[in-house]
């Protein structure tokens, strides 16, 4: 089946530590995006890449960095200058090239601080 | 820029009572719309989406939306809840300037909780 996979379900954090969390697609999309959930706030974008090779800030990207090096791969890494890394993360893949066309999700990283 | 706005926060409903959840936008040109269902710790299911030809739009599950343009909303309706409706749904506009697409704009969602 095709979808998107998010590892690891859970992760703690250490202070000054740099996490990495994973986002694969195997739905050949161009598209990838990362987002935050915090509860009262929706999701809000961090970064999105259109293509490999490329990618853009979102509206929280401060603290976070990514790299989109294989199609099917997004990897964001939560660096230690992000202050309040304690959320849900969701990734995300579309077909951009068109309008209308909906974000497929995974099933979320929960990072808590230790 | 633009916006949503899920006015309600927390919706209670008794199971196969009738369900409208509001939602607000603000964009300058045609938007593309969408609702989104959120189990806990889940990732987002599309529920249905809207982008131009007839203003009600059905989705999965029994859902349905209206845009209406004059009103700047795309308010989600069931006509008869189920309890495994429960969840937090959301309410997306796509950024659909430029040649790229995709970019989404999420409201702040609202909870819905079925009494049995």
């Amino acid at each position: 089946d095709g979808g998107i996979t998010q590892s690891p379900k859970y992760l703690f954090r250490k202070e000054g530590q740099n996490v990495t969390l994973s986002c694969e697609q195997n739905l050949n999309h161009d598209a990838m995006y990362w987002y935050r959930q915090d509860p009262g706030q929706g999701l809000r974008l961090i970064y999105y890449s259109q293509i490999v090779n490329d990618f853009q800030k979102g509206d929280i990207a401060e603290g976070y960095s990514v790299s989109r090096e294989k199609k099917e791969s997004f990897p964001l890494t939560v660096t230690s200058a992000q202050k309040n890394p304690t959320a849900f993360y969701l990734c995300a893949s579309s077909e951009h090239r068109l309008p209308n066309q909906p974000q497929h999700f995974g099933d979320g990283t929960r990072l808590s601080i230790l | 820029a633009q916006s949503v706005t899920q006015p309600d926060i927390h919706i209670t409903v008794s199971e196969g009572a009738s369900l409208e959840l509001r939602c607000n936008y603000s964009y300058g040109a045609t938007p593309y719309l969408f609702w989104y269902v959120q189990s806990p710790g889940q990732g987002l299911q599309l529920l249905l989406k809207y982008f131009s030809g007839d203003t009600l739009v059905q989705g999965i599950k029994g859902f349905e939306a209206e845009f209406k343009r004059s009103q700047s909303s795309f308010n989600l309706r069931k006509p008869s809840v189920h309890w495994s409706d429960a969840a937090e749904y959301f309410c997306a506009v796509e950024d659909a300037g430029g040649t790229s697409y995709g970019k989404l704009t999420f409201g702040q969602g609202t909870i819905l909780t079925v009494h049995p």
